[in-house]
């Protein structure tokens, strides 16, 4: 089944702690991104990779990085948590650019 | 920033009538690409429908149908015979950078 992967789906951890936010798909793509999504603003995107080993910010990336070393998997890694860090993330990918964006099932971030 | 407005945070209609979601959107851009989304209460985000900017039909889906107006940049979803499973937030991407609105929760009465 073609299908983009989050893990994992909710995580309560505490201010300063490093977490990653896995991300994998298993349709190919070479388009992959990180939106985080708040109660009036929508998505926001936070990282995108247009293919391996290329990676751009979006609009709101302070906090947060990502690596692309394959073209499956695009983590997000959150170095120092903060409160301000708690959403709703999701990861997106596809075929091509500009295209239909295939989304995870969503990751419930809470940052005490 | 390019900005997008989805200006009904949201709205309510009657199971098998119609309503249209606004969009509007800002771009310098001649040749786009526009979508919506739509995210039900389970979060999946999935896509309803795509249109073209230089295509000047306007796409349709099933029951759902876009009405774009590239002059006025505005790009809005209509639903006709609403169904229950239509509710749900929807959100619109109109441009190839791929921000989204602040979506339109919308609600089915039966």
């Amino acid at each position: 089944e073609a299908q983009v992967t989050q893990n994992p789906r909710y995580l309560i951890t505490v201010t300063g702690k490093k977490l990653t936010v896995t991300c994998s798909q298993n349709m190919n793509h070479e388009y992959m991104s990180w939106y985080r999504q708040d109660p009036g603003l929508g998505l926001r995107q936070i990282y995108y990779s247009m293919n391996v080993e290329v990676t751009d910010k979006g609009d709101v990336p302070e906090g947060y990085k990502v690596s692309r070393k394959e073209k499956r998997n695009f983590p997000l890694i959150l170095e120092s948590p903060s409160p301000n860090q708690t959403s709703l993330y999701f990861c997106a990918s596809g075929q091509a650019w500009p295209g239909e964006l295939f989304f995870g099932e969503g990751s419930r971030l809470t940052v005490l | 920033a390019q900005t997008v407005t989805q200006s009904q945070p949201e709205m309510s209609v009657q199971e098998a009538e119609t309503v249209t979601l606004s969009c509007t959107y800002d771009t310098s851009e001649s040749d786009y690409y526009l979508f919506w989304y739509k995210q039900p209460p389970s979060r999946q985000m999935i896509l309803v429908i795509r249109q073209e900017a230089y295509k000047q039909q306007n796409a349709t889906e099933n029951r759902f149908s876009v009405n774009f107006q590239k002059a006025a940049k505005s790009f809005s979803l209509k639903i006709s015979d609403s169904q229950l499973g239509d509710a749900a937030m929807y959100f619109c991407a109109p441009n190839n950078d791929m921000r989204f609105g602040a979506g339109t929760r919308l609600t089915v009465k039966p």
